[in-house]
C-alpha cells in the first residue's frame, strides 16, 4: 500500500532564517506530487506541483522554491521566511490525467516568529 | 477557467440531524468531483467521489450526486454524530490539478 510521510509535523523558526520542509511517498512510483499551503481557519492554496522529476510547476510566485531530487521526493524550501509563511503545510500524491484523487500527508505546522 | 465555490460555515448541528454542505463548482471540460475530510491538527482525508455526471458517491453515510445541469455536488448525511465534527472541502480535478473551496467546518453536538 502507499503511504506519504512529510517531516518535521511541527516547526518553529524565526524570521529571515531558511525553510526546508521534506516530503517522501512509498508504495507507488511516478506519482505527481503537490504542496498545499492552509492559512489559519482558510482552505487551501497549491503552491506547487511536479509530473516528474526536475519538473517544478509554480501557482503562486513567492519566497518559496519546490524541488524533486527523485521520484518519490519532494522538498519545499525557503532562503529567508517571513511572517505570512506560517501555515499548515501539505504535501500530496495522485495519479493520472485528470488524477482520479489525491492523497495527503499528516502536514508541518510552520510558525514563523 | 476552474473553481469550487462551497456554502459558508461554520454549522453547527445537533446529534442525528440532517446535513447539507453546498458545493457548485466552473470547470472547463468534465471534471472529477470529490469531498474531502479534515480532522483536528490532521492531513485531508478522501470521504467520497464521482467522476462523471450522475454519478452518486458515498461512503460512512455521506452521499453527493454529481449534478452537470446545476454544476453541484452538494455533501448530504441523514443523521449527523459527533464524530463528524470536522471541515469538508469539496474540489475538482482537472489536468494535474485539483482546486479546493474554503472548506466548511462542521461542528455537532450532542
Amino acid at each position: 500500500s502507499q503511504t506519504i510521510h512529510q517531516w518535521p509535523a511541527t516547526l518553529v523558526q524565526p524570521v529571515g532564517s531558511p525553510l526546508s520542509l521534506e516530503c517522501t511517498v512509498e508504495g507507488t512510483s511516478n506519482p505527481n506530487l503537490y504542496w498545499y499551503r492552509q492559512a489559519a481557519g482558510r482552505g487551501l492554496q497549491l503552491l506547487f506541483y511536479s509530473v516528474g522529476i526536475g519538473q517544478i510547476s509554480s501557482e503562486v510566485p513567492q519566497n518559496l522554491s519546490a524541488s524533486r531530487p527523485q521520484d518519490r521526493q519532494f522538498i519545499l524550501s525557503s532562503k529567508k521566511l517571513l511572517l505570512s509563511d506560517s501555515g499548515f503545510y501539505l504535501c500530496a500524491w495522485g495519479r493520472g490525467d485528470p488524477p482520479n484523487e489525491q492523497y495527503f500527508g499528516p502536514g508541518t505546522r510552520l510558525t514563523v516568529t | 477557467g476552474n473553481s469550487v465555490t462551497q456554502m459558508e460555515g461554520p454549522v453547527t448541528l445537533s446529534e442525528e440531524a440532517f446535513l447539507t454542505i453546498n458545493c457548485t463548482y466552473t470547470a472547463t471540460g468534465y471534471p472529477s468531483l470529490f469531498w474531502y475530510v479534515q480532522y483536528p491538527g490532521e492531513g485531508l482525508q478522501l470521504l467520497l467521489k464521482a467522476t462523471k455526471a450522475d454519478d452518486k458517491g458515498s461512503n460512512k453515510g455521506f452521499e453527493a450526486t454529481y449534478r452537470k445541469e446545476t454544476t453541484s455536488f452538494h455533501l448530504e448525511k441523514g443523521s449527523v454524530q459527533v464524530s463528524d465534527s470536522a471541515v469538508y472541502f469539496c474540489a475538482l480535478a482537472s489536468g494535474n490539478q485539483f482546486y479546493f473551496g474554503t472548506g466548511t467546518s462542521l461542528t455537532v453536538i450532542p
